[in-house]
């Protein structure tokens, strides 16, 4: 089956650690997203990327880093440097020239400890 | 001024009621239009979704965007308690740039 698939579905956060969050999609989507939510707002855009090896930062990209060195990759790091990073993580991915459809993984929750 | 606005809710209903979810966007030059449903701490899932303007039906969703009004909306006819999620509103240009509403949480009680 198509989709997007977010690993690990619950994580947990030492201060001044780094964290990665997964994720893969078997969509052959170009557009990449991640997306940040927090109870009672809306969805935040972190980080998106039309094309492997090039990214580009949303409204909320401090404390975070990504790479898209596949198509069907796009990991998003949330450095120590992200004081506040207990939220929901969305990443989601949709064609490009058109069609323009975002779909969703499932989600990973991040905590801190 | 926001690119889309979302009444939060909540909104209760009883079984089997009429459903009706709304937003507004700013900027006339949108061009797509979608409902996503999300359940407590899952990804959203794409609903319903319409290019320009008109009525888009699927089973017991119809979707409506008035563009003259900047105005877009969701029923539910038949509401079920599986029904009970947040919903959201989201608005595109050509070019993948989206945005969405803040959701409206929705209660249906049996």
């Amino acid at each position: 089956d198509g989709g997007i698939t977010q690993s690990p579905k619950y994580l947990f956060r030492k201060e001044g650690q780094n964290v990665t969050l997964s994720c893969e999609q078997n969509l052959n989507h170009d557009a990449m997203y991640w997306y940040r939510q927090d109870p009672g707002q809306g969805l935040r855009l972190i980080y998106y990327s039309q094309i492997v090896n090039d990214f580009q930062k949303g409204d909320i990209a401090e404390g975070y880093s990504v790479s898209r060195e596949k198509k069907e990759s796009f990991p998003l790091t949330v450095t120590s440097a992200q004081k506040n990073p207990t939220a929901f993580y969305l990443c989601a991915s949709s064609a490009t020239g058109g069609d323009e459809k975002l779909f969703f993984g499932s989600g990973t929750q991040l905590s801190v400890l | 001024q926001k690119e889309v606005e979302q009444d939060p809710g909540p909104l209760s209903v009883p079984e089997g009621a009429i459903v009706s979810l709304n937003c507004t966007y700013s900027n006339s030059a949108f061009q797509y239009f979608m409902w996503y449903r999300q359940y407590s701490r899952k990804g959203p899932e794409l609903l319903m979704y319409t290019y320009s303007s008109g009525n888009k039906e699927d089973g017991r969703f119809t979707a409506q965007v008035d563009k003259s009004s900047k105005y877009i909306s969701l029923f539910i006819r038949d509401s079920q308690p599986s029904d009970s999620a947040t919903y959201l509103c989201a608005i595109a240009y050509t070019g993948n740039q989206f945005y969405f509403g803040t959701g409206t949480s929705l209660t249906v009680i049996p």
